[in-house]
């Protein structure tokens, strides 16, 4: 599975759109980009993922390059509860493993 | 609520103890996982079951025991840690087949004395 490269940590002042970038380079052609986020004392959740495609649910968008090397979770209006580590993870879903990295530190702020 | 149920959600154990993590979940699916987050690190893969047949053990030592009875129950069995092994456990769930998510529970906080 292919490797994902963050930031550390982000900030973004609340009501306002959360950019969250993620570079994957060596992204190969049958890999999804998946985002999670981990809220302090709880466990990983769920937020979106794709393939190559621009994808929206009821949490954010997923924006993904056209050449697949990079892509950007939106979250458009932030709160103070999506403070949280947000992870980009590329993922095989047939034999992959869900490998998660550091992910970024993002702080919405009042 | 996630459809994730872990039990207990703290657990202090002596070396020497014996305990087990328990995860349960109702979303109907049939593949369970656990993984391992300590302290400043990534979560670590530990052990995959899919319809209840272990299909992953992520070179995991032998005092961490998982067990599989059905789809919806798994258990991690412990015995004998180390300092070293007090850590958030975490385990998840997913149906078979392309695109589908993992849900995970919120842990059991482990420490061990």
């Amino acid at each position: 599975d292919a490797k994902t490269t963050q930031p550390t940590s982000m900030d973004c002042a609340e009501g306002r759109a959360a950019n969250l970038p993620c570079n994957h380079s060596t992204i190969s052609g049958n890999e999804y980009v998946y985002w999670y986020r981990q809220i302090h004392s709880q466990g990983p959740q769920y937020i979106i993922h794709g393939l190559k495609n621009n994808e929206t649910n009821e949490m954010a968008s997923l924006i993904i390059t056209e050449d697949r090397k990079s892509s950007t979770l939106i979250l458009p209006h932030a709160t103070l509860r999506d403070t949280a580590v947000y992870y980009c993870i590329v993922y095989r879903n047939q034999g992959g493993k869900l490998i998660f990295g550091q992910g970024t530190e993002l702080s919405v702020k009042p | 609520e996630t459809g994730v149920t872990q039990t207990p959600r703290h657990l202090v154990m002596g070396m020497t103890n014996k305990k087990s993590l328990k995860c349960e979940q109702h979303l109907g699916h049939n593949a369970m996982y656990w993984y391992k987050q300590s302290a400043k690190k990534p979560l670590e893969l530990m052990f995959v079951y899919n319809f209840k047949e272990q299909t992953e053990n992520n070179s995991v030592p032998s005092r961490f025991s998982p067990e599989c009875p059905n789809s919806s129950h798994l258990f991690l069995h412990l015995h004998t840690l180390q300092p070293e092994d007090s850590a958030l456990y975490l385990c998840a769930s997913s149906s078979q087949g392309a695109r589908q998510p993992q849900h995970f529970g919120d842990g059991t906080r482990l420490s061990i004395l």
